[in-house]
């Protein structure tokens, strides 16, 4: 059964980088017609997609965070990764790595504050 | 791009059925959606898979009280004999072909 782990630093600084990877384990990343997807959620806006990296390397990201975000994969690790430039406090989020299609399984979610 | 509409709260009896409801927007009405659960303090949690039709796919180890259903840009979750730990919000999702994923606001379904 494959599941997914975010890890990464849980506070960034204003206009730094906000770094996140998500481990799959109990499966390849690169078997399957998979997408694999970053989402973030907050109170305020409730759940949003990030944006989706598949296996062959191709991306598609949400249009309104485009500019500031990259999504990459390393097969040989089994993981994927997140990178989102230039952070305000409205980046302030719970980031759920997932599966596609339809976000099964989702990762447990991990807590990034921007704060100085 | 599709958007997605759901009450912001339900209650019911527990041992009662529920029905939730998330409404796609005009012109988007054949689109498949997913729901997915989040108890409090959890990841949320995919439950199936609902289609226009009303044929659906539920995710490995969703008990078999949990059921969809179709009607129109209606789509439906329907919890039978609900119980303590259904207290959760419950999330439609789908995507268009730009691509984008899209979810609903979701709703908080309260067992009394």
């Amino acid at each position: 059964q494959v599941q997914l782990q975010e890890s990464g630093p849980g506070l960034v600084k204003p206009s730094q980088t906000l770094s996140l990877t998500c481990t799959v384990s109990g499966g390849s990343i690169s078997s399957g017609n998979y997408y694999w997807s970053w989402i973030r959620q907050t109170p305020g806006k409730g759940l949003e997609w990030i944006g989706y990296i598949h296996y062959s390397g191709s991306t598609y990201y949400n249009p309104s965070l485009k500019s500031r975000v990259t999504i990459s994969l390393d097969t040989s690790k089994n993981q994927f990764s997140l990178k989102l430039s230039s952070v305000t406090a409205a980046d302030t989020a719970v980031y759920y790595c997932a599966r596609d299609p339809w976000f099964d399984p989702w990762g447990q979610g991990t807590l990034v504050t921007v704060s100085s | 791009q599709p958007v997605l509409t759901q009450s912001s709260s339900a209650s019911a009896s527990l041992g009662s059925s529920v029905k939730l409801t998330c409404t796609l927007s005009s012109g988007h009405s054949s689109y498949t959606i997913a729901w997915h659960q989040q108890q409090p303090g959890k990841a949320p949690r995919y439950l199936m898979k609902l289609e226009h039709s009303g044929r659906y796919n539920k995710g490995s180890g969703v008990p078999d009280r949990f059921s969809g259903s179709s009607s129109g840009a209606d789509r439906y979750l329907t919890i039978s004999n609900l119980q303590f730990e259904d207290e959760a919000d419950y999330y439609c999702e789908t995507w268009d072909s730009n691509p984008n994923w899209v979810f609903g606001g979701g709703t908080k379904l309260t067992v009394l």
